[in-house]
């Protein structure tokens, strides 16, 4: 089955400064990759996706970067700001329909916070 | 706000009780989604319907069940509570069965006593 795990746990960043945060995936029929942003007592929050089609896309302020060769996956976070402060999950979707295929297999995410 | 709304907020119960979670989705979504999120587990899928059907099943215990309602609205049911179904209990929805862009409501904190 799939197995989605992040690089680092935690990733402490100066205000101003640009973040990574990277994710590793294990099955490479995956064709859909979303990052969520989930903030302290709050469910997790849609920020960017991409599919397998596509090697980048970028956001505001946020780019995803998608490595199908190697199976890595990034979100980079351009000028941090301390409402960016964070844990950070990368969601993996093989596609397709019925058991568990369609559905979104989730990294133990990273917390990104922010000096100012 | 998500437009994904769930009750309660907190519950607190004792072991072997039984508690039902309610979610609704966001107006003209089609499939509801479970999540389990536990400090030790991370965010685990339970289960998915869609428009009233189950649609896919992931790691869920025999204890829970869950329902679909033709407006749409879902219910999670956990019986049997043992100390370890504490946890945060998250509902998202979509607009499709696919499994894409799901949005998450802002989840059910349950703690077994």
């Amino acid at each position: 089955g799939e197995s989605v795990g992040l690089h680092l746990p935690t990733l402490s960043v100066q205000e101003g400064d640009n973040s990574i945060i990277n994710c590793a995936y294990s099955n490479s029929a995956s064709d859909y990759f979303i990052w969520y942003k989930q903030e302290s007592g709050k469910g997790p929050q849609f920020i960017i996706d991409i599919r397998s089609n596509m090697d980048k896309r970028q956001g505001q302020r946020v780019t995803v970067l998608l490595n199908k060769t190697v199976k890595h996956l990034s979100l980079q976070i351009a000028a941090t700001q301390p409402g960016d402060s964070a844990v950070y999950f990368c969601a993996v979707s093989k596609g397709g329909y019925g058991g568990s295929q369609g559905n979104l297999i989730f990294g133990k995410g990273t917390k990104l916070s922010v000096k100012p | 706000d998500s437009g994904v709304t769930q009750t309660p907020k907190h519950l607190i119960t004792a072991t072997g009780q039984r508690v039902t979670l309610r979610c609704s989705p966001r107006s003209g979504d089609l499939s509801v989604y479970w999540y389990q999120q536990s400090l030790d587990q991370g965010l685990q899928f339970l289960i998915q319907y869609y428009n009233g059907e189950e649609r896919a099943k992931g790691n869920i215990l025999e204890r829970f069940s869950a329902q679909q309602f033709p407006d749409l609205h879902s219910e999670l049911n956990l019986s049997s509570l043992e100390l370890g179904d504490s946890a945060l209990y998250f509902c998202a929805s979509s607009v499709g069965q696919r499994g894409d862009e799901q949005f998450f409501g802002p989840g059910t904190r349950l703690t077994v006593l």
